[in-house]
């Protein structure tokens, strides 16, 4: 089955850029899906399809995805978004549809 | 407003089952893809099990045979039976919608299964 392999935890200072990283076999290839979690609460959809926004979601989170690597760009980072991160794509390589999710970063505001 | 809230929750014993609801509001349930997310206590989330517009069902590996899903188009519920549970299987279970199929767009609360003797 896909693996989607993120560090386990990202470190920054207040008003800079985080960068979490989610590897994965020609991840380029698939749509790359990003959640964040904050601790009690359930996850909230903040990038889909590699680089798209949903309504609400403000214009400091932004996405790519590109060979083996999609990356959620975090700019001006404010202490609110301390909270765990997740990548997940859809996976159709095995007999059954499969939506497979990255272990998760920490994001921890300095 | 688009709001999806679970139930059923609980402490139950390995072997046992229980049924989990989810209810919709805001969206028809049937018009979407709905799935079932868990996260194990300290652990990442798990896709579950998933349910098409159309009516196809599919699982992951780890509860295929023992969990169903299904939906109530009249209650605009989405459910999941669990049977045959075991210590693996205690976790946060969530319903979430998929309006854009690929992805989980709206999420439940949550409601937390124990196994346990």
């Amino acid at each position: 089955s896909y693996v989607l392999t993120q560090p386990p935890s990202v470190s920054v200072a207040p008003g800079k850029t985080a960068r979490i990283t989610c590897g994965g076999n020609n991840i380029g290839s698939k749509s790359v899906h990003w959640y964040q979690q904050k601790p009690g609460q359930a996850p909230v959809l903040v990038i889909y399809y590699d680089s798209d926004r949903p309504s609400g979601i403000p214009e400091r989170f932004s996405g790519s995805n590109s060979g083996n690597t999609a990356t959620l760009t975090i700019s001006r980072v404010e202490a609110g978004d301390e909270a765990d991160y997740y990548c997940q794509v859809w996976d159709s390589s095995s007999d059954h549809p499969n939506w497979v999710f990255g272990g998760g970063t920490k994001l921890t505001v300095l | 407003e688009v709001q999806l809230v679970e139930s059923g929750g609980g402490l139950v014993q390995p072997g046992g089952s229980l049924r989990l609801s989810c209810a919709a509001s805001g969206f028809t349930v049937s018009s979407n893809y709905m799935s079932w997310v868990r996260q194990a206590p300290g652990k990442g989330l798990e896709w579950v099990s998933v349910i098409y517009s159309g009516g196809s069902t599919y699982y992951a590996d780890s509860v295929k045979g023992r969990f169903t899903i299904s939906r109530d188009n009249s209650k605009n519920t989405l459910y999941l039976q669990m049977n045959s549970l075991r210590a693996e299987d205690t976790a946060v279970y969530y319903c979430a919608s998929q309006p854009r199929r690929n992805a989980f767009d709206i999420w439940g609360q949550g409601t937390m299964v124990t196994v346990s003797s």
